[in-house]
């Protein structure tokens, strides 16, 4: 069993739909980041949590420290949300992440 | 500020050979994280260094090595490569140790034949 896991693998939506993605982890985490990932391989960091809730813009990431869960949601998704969408946790003995295998999300017009 | 820059972006090498990838961190980062990526394993940390230190490894044999050069600047090192090496290299960097966001490079996609 992955230390991270995320659900569901795929996800498809039709534009404007709500969309939320699922992060469950099994160790002791100092922060956990969601990143998403574009064709091609570049890495852009969307929020790092250590408890509560983020928004940005149409992005909004919750986590729950004692259920050891969090989640992405994606308001208006728009078909340039269209990524894989990374978990990944920092551990309370360091700075090393563990990563989830991702989300590939793909927004339709 | 420029961003984390990487290099070089493309590289094949054939097995046995050696490789070595260079990172170069945002101005002022001080902190520099390794990453592989592949198909079947996703992502994972390699090791993470700050002031010129090792600070993390992660579970890859003797033949990954880094090192960090008092500019900050990181190269990563692999020997005697494998087909199974063949993966995207992506190193990140933060201002200091522990520092929320990590700001990754475009990656060095390395192909092993």
């Amino acid at each position: 069993k992955n230390e991270v896991e995320q659900s569901p693998q795929n996800l498809t939506a039709q534009e404007g739909e709500f969309i939320t993605i699922n992060c469950s982890y099994s160790v002791g985490i100092s922060a956990l980041h969601w990143l998403q990932q574009h064709p091609g391989g570049g890495i852009v960091s969307l929020f790092m949590l250590s408890s509560g809730k983020k928004k940005h813009g149409r992005l909004i990431a919750t986590i729950n420290i004692q259920e050891k869960h969090s989640s992405l949601h994606i308001t208006a998704s728009h078909p340039r949300d269209s990524a894989v969408y990374i978990c990944a946790v920092e551990e309370t003995s360091g700075s090393r992440l563990t990563f989830g295998e991702g989300t590939q999300l793909t927004v339709n017009p | 500020k420029a961003g984390v820059t990487q290099t070089p972006r493309y590289l094949i090498k054939t097995r046995g050979q050696q490789v070595t990838l260079s990172c170069s961190p945002i101005s002022g980062h001080r902190s520099v994280s390794w990453y592989q990526q592949t198909p079947g394993q996703g992502l994972q940390f390699l090791f993470e260094y700050f002031s010129e230190t090792q600070r993390n490894k992660g579970n890859f044999p003797g033949r990954f090595s880094g090192r960090q050069f008092s500019n900050s600047r990181s190269e990563m090192n692999v020997s005697t490569l494998e087909l199974g090496d063949s993966a995207l290299y992506l190193c990140a960097s933060t201002p200091r140790q522990g520092e929320e966001t990590q700001y990754f490079g475009p990656g060095t996609r390395l192909l092993v034949l």
